[in-house]
């Protein structure tokens, strides 16, 4: 079965860095992958989505990366704020729509 | 538009029973999938309707069921509940699939006692 690998340790950053956070699945490769980002207490919401043949895809301060060799996708946000704090998650998705979510990475950013 | 929601947003049950959890989607949307949250398994995928049909399942028991109205409504059932089973269950709707992302309601936090 697939699994999916986000750092389960928190990541501690200084406001105005770049933060990364890594997803790497195993198997095959997913058709897309979406990234998420969820509040305690509260469900995830939507931040992108990059699809297999795409390396690249950037929306305002985010930029995801995607790199089927290495398995791998790498979600920065750049200029960080303490409102970025959250936990990300990363979610392939194979055929048919079937989700799975990686474990998420929990981001602090300290002012 | 109004968001996906749940309802009810907490609620405690007495191992052995049964509970419904209701979800009710964006307008428009029609794949509604369900999951469970836990501290030490994360998100897990339990199903997915489209259009009144179940189009992926998970890798739960029988025990969690599900169904999707012709209005795109859905319900998920848990029968003979464990206590193993309390969990923030999170509904999420999309237009058609995963392409424009998933948007998800703020959960129903079921306790087993």
């Amino acid at each position: 079965s697939q699994k999916i690998e986000q750092n389960s340790e928190a990541l501690n950053i200084q406001e105005g860095k770049t933060a990364t956070l890594t997803c790497n699945y195993t198997n095959y490769s997913p058709a897309y992958l979406q990234w998420y980002r969820q509040d305690p207490g509260r469900g995830p919401v939507f931040l992108l989505l990059i699809r297999e043949n795409e390396k690249e895809k950037r929306k305002e301060r985010l930029k995801v990366t995607f790199d089927t060799t290495l398995k791998q996708s790498l979600f920065h946000i750049t200029a960080s704020q303490p409102a970025d704090s959250a936990t990300y998650l990363c979610a392939p998705i194979y055929n048919f729509n079937k989700f799975y979510f990686g474990s998420g990475t929990k981001l602090n950013v300290k002012p | 538009k109004a968001g996906v929601t749940q309802t009810p947003r907490y609620l405690i049950k007495t191992r052995g029973q049964q509970v419904t959890l209701s979800c009710s989607p964006i307008s428009g949307h029609r794949s509604v999938s369900w999951y469970q949250q836990t501290p030490g398994q994360g998100l897990q995928f339990l199903f997915e309707y489209f259009s009144e049909t179940q189009r992926n399942k998970g890798n739960f028991p029988g025990r969690f069921s599900g169904r999707q109205f012709s209005n795109s409504r859905s319900e998920m059932n848990v029968s003979t509940l464990e206590l193993g089973d309390s969990a923030l269950y999170l509904c999420a709707s999309s237009w058609q699939g995963a392409e424009r992302g998933y948007t998800f309601g703020s959960g129903t936090r079921l306790t087993v006692v």
